[in-house]
């Protein structure tokens, strides 16, 4: 059982949007603004496209971003394509020096 | 560009212990911190520990302590992660990963993998 909590599976079609959430406690999400999103395609090294909640990286589309209330972190993608279709991963600082990940979310582009 | 190339893949019998290496290059090494994570097949990924090159200090997750040790060596830009003990659960793919010293903690980039595989 992963730390943060992220739904098994999203689904949109070309060009609509979509939001993943990711829900942890207090003393993660909640605690501090260093949520980050990756992307990973089967047997590849994840990406980072997200960081700091909000904050892309350099030459990651601007399709891509993040917000946070509370304890739930999102990720938003806009405008899908079918490049867009991978397993997004949630992470998130905890306290006492430690990095936790969500469970997964698995993206398909209908 | 920013490159950390890992040690190949890796069959041990349980019991045994495992050393990784990651190899980092296209930037100053001891400006950042490396991050261990493993991704066990079919699963989520798994943060391990962090080493910060420029002084040695490391930090792992409670559930390894004692059983993985993070080294490096400041004259090849070159980062080491032994684990011991193994056991199956322990057969996952191993990523290296930079991160930023300052305040933020998120992965940068990756390394390609390591395959671990614990098997009688």
């Amino acid at each position: 059982q992963s730390a943060l909590t992220q739904p098994a599976s999203v689904s949109g079609s070309p060009g609509q949007s979509i939001t993943i959430s990711c829900t942890g406690t207090s003393s993660d999400v909640g605690g501090y603004n260093y949520v980050s999103w990756y992307q990973q395609h089967p047997g590849k090294a994840p990406k980072l496209i997200i960081y700091d909640v909000t904050r892309r990286p350099s030459g990651v589309s601007n399709r891509f971003s993040g917000s946070k209330s509370g304890n739930t972190a999102s990720l938003t993608i806009s405008g899908l394509q079918a490049g867009d279709e991978a397993e997004y991963y949630c992470s998130s600082y905890r306290s006492s020096i430690s990095v936790v990940f969500g469970g997964g979310t698995k993206l398909t582009v209908l | 560009q920013v490159q950390l190339v890992q040690s190949g893949a890796e069959v041990k019998k349980p019991g045994a212990s495992v050393k990784v290496s990651c190899e980092a290059s296209g930037y100053t090494f001891i400006n950042y911190y490396i991050h261990w994570l493993r991704q066990a097949p079919g699963e989520g990924l798994e943060w391990m520990g962090v080493i910060n090159p420029s002084v040695g200090r490391t930090t792992s997750t409670q559930q390894l302590q004692g059983r993985i040790t993070l080294t490096r060596d400041t004259s090849t830009s070159a980062v080491y992660m032994e684990l011991s003990s193994l056991t199956s659960d322990d057969t996952a793919v191993y990523y290296c990963a930079r991160g930023p010293i300052s305040s933020s903690w998120h992965f940068d980039f990756w390394g390609q993998g390591t395959l671990v595989t614990v098997s009688s």
